[in-house]
């Protein structure tokens, strides 16, 4: 099986642009789920999502938003880009749940705003 | 919510000694603590977890034992090797439920000097 994909690998943003990202999660994975990673702050849940519907989320702002299609495939939305906002962002997805099953995850996209 | 205080943050061992990670937690409800290895680079993966009803768990060279009442759990690394070198990361949950979510330790940088 293809293992999970997040593009793209790379992205420079200026402040107050938006940035869409996309994960593509492993066949037959149901869950889905996003993460920020910072130095010094190891990895911080953004939000899960299963059936096309949000199912917990993290302490993040409003301008972080994501979404997950039919297929799972999963899309993740900053609006109104900050420069604390420069960091890797990494999805993840499992059979069922990211609370107590195996995580899979990508190899991340690196944001930065400039 | 949750939290997870991980120590230390970096950790120096001689190949072939043993190394310890500890992590403590805040919620005496959480039941699943699993331990993702990130090498330089690379994603994050899966090493060993433990659940809420065992003390202990080994596999191979890696152990994790768990104190319910202490809220702490450790992993063990024995016979260490140069490529055991990455960030480690704890984590912890409840591991059902709605607003549930894993909440992960800042990271232990381990280096196996040969």
């Amino acid at each position: 099986k293809a293992g999970v994909t997040q593009t793209p690998r790379y992205l420079i943003k200026t402040r107050g642009q938006q940035v869409t990202l996309s994960c593509s999660p492993i066949s037959g994975h149901r869950s889905v789920s996003w993460y920020q990673q910072t130095p010094g702050q190891g990895l911080q849940f953004l939000f899960e999502y299963f059936s096309e519907t949000q199912r917990n989320k993290g302490n993040f702002p409003g301008r972080f938003s994501g979404r997950q299609f039919s297929n799972s495939r999963s899309e993740m939305n900053v609006s109104t880009l900050e420069l604390g906002d420069s960091a890797l962002y990494l999805c993840a997805s499992s059979l069922e749940s990211a609370t107590n099953e195996k995580l899979f995850f990508g190899s991340g996209t690196q944001l930065s705003v400039l | 919510g949750e939290n997870v205080e991980q120590h230390p943050s970096t950790l120096s061992v001689q190949e072939g000694d043993s190394a310890v990670i500890k992590c403590t937690y805040s919620d005496s409800a959480s039941n699943y603590f699993p331990w993702y290895k990130q090498e330089l680079g690379k994603r994050p993966q899966l090493i060993i977890d433990i659940r809420s009803n065992v003390g202990e768990k080994k596999d191979q060279r890696i152990a994790v034992t768990l104190n319910k009442t202490a809220k702490h759990f450790s992993l063990h690394i024995t016979e260490t090797q140069p490529e055991d070198s990455a960030v480690y990361f704890c984590a912890a949950s409840i591991g059902w439920g709605s607003g549930d979510k894993l909440t992960f330790g800042t990271g232990t940088r381990l280096a196996v000097r040969p």
